[in-house]
């Protein structure tokens, strides 16, 4: 069954500490994204990767950081640096930016901090 | 700044009637929308999307209505269930260049409630 997995569900982070958020995709999707969305408002965009080996900063970039070693994989590390990280992050994938093709989405990780 | 407002937080409607979500957009660049439904501790799920060279776009129970000089869109659900309850998300994209190319803009959400 094709999908997007995020894991895990929920997460929580001691003060000063990094965490990674993990996204997989089985369907052969070339384009990843993560955003961010706080009570009350809407999804804000953090990192997307278009390609493998290649990732560009959304909106909302400061304090976090990605990586695209793999096609299926596009992990969103939150650092230190990030001073409100407590949210529900999630991570879609497309076809590819370039077509009118909607973009799917994980079931998301909620990040509370300790 | 907003690029995409949903004005409506929520919207309560009875089971069986029409459900209407509207959403306004300011970026004239925005050529493709598309309506996202969300249930608590999910991930958004697509429901309906529709390109600027048309004005609606239908898919069973589900019409979505572009009016581009008024810069507005709404999703239009009939009849509603209660199933149906869940917040509502539309989604605006520049895809043919600029520096919006391919990243989608969300608005806040509206929360449906449909009533038995």
């Amino acid at each position: 069954d094709g999908g997007i997995t995020q894991s895990p569900k929920y997460l929580f982070r001691k003060e000063g500490q990094n965490v990674t958020l993990s996204c997989e995709q089985n369907l052969n999707h070339d384009a990843m994204y993560w955003y961010r969305q706080d009570p009350g408002q809407g999804l804000r965009l953090i990192y997307y990767s278009q390609i493998v080996n290649d990732f560009q900063k959304g909106d909302i970039a400061e304090g976090y950081s990605v990586s695209r070693e793999k096609k299926e994989s596009f992990p969103l590390t939150v650092t230190s640096a990030q001073k409100n990280p407590t949210a529900f992050y999630l991570c879609a994938s497309s076809i590819d930016e370039a077509s009118n093709q909607p973009q799917h989405f994980g079931d998301g990780t909620r990040l509370s901090i300790l | 700044d907003q690029q995409v407002k949903q004005n409506s937080p929520s919207l309560s409607v009875q089971e069986g009637r029409i459900s209407i979500l509207n959403c306004d957009y300011t970026n004239s660049m925005f050529d493709y929308f598309l309506w996202y439904k969300k249930y608590p501790a999910e991930g958004p799920t697509f429901l309906i999307s529709i390109s600027s060279i048309k004005d609606k776009n239908e898919d069973g129970r589900f019409t979505v209505f572009l009016n581009k000089s008024a810069k507005h869109l709404s999703l239009h659900i009939v009849p509603s269930q209660p199933g149906d309850s869940a917040v509502y998300f539309c989604a605006a994209m520049d895809s043919a260049g600029g520096t919006s190319y391919g990243k989608l803009t969300f608005g806040q959400g509206t929360i449906l409630t449909v009533h038995p």
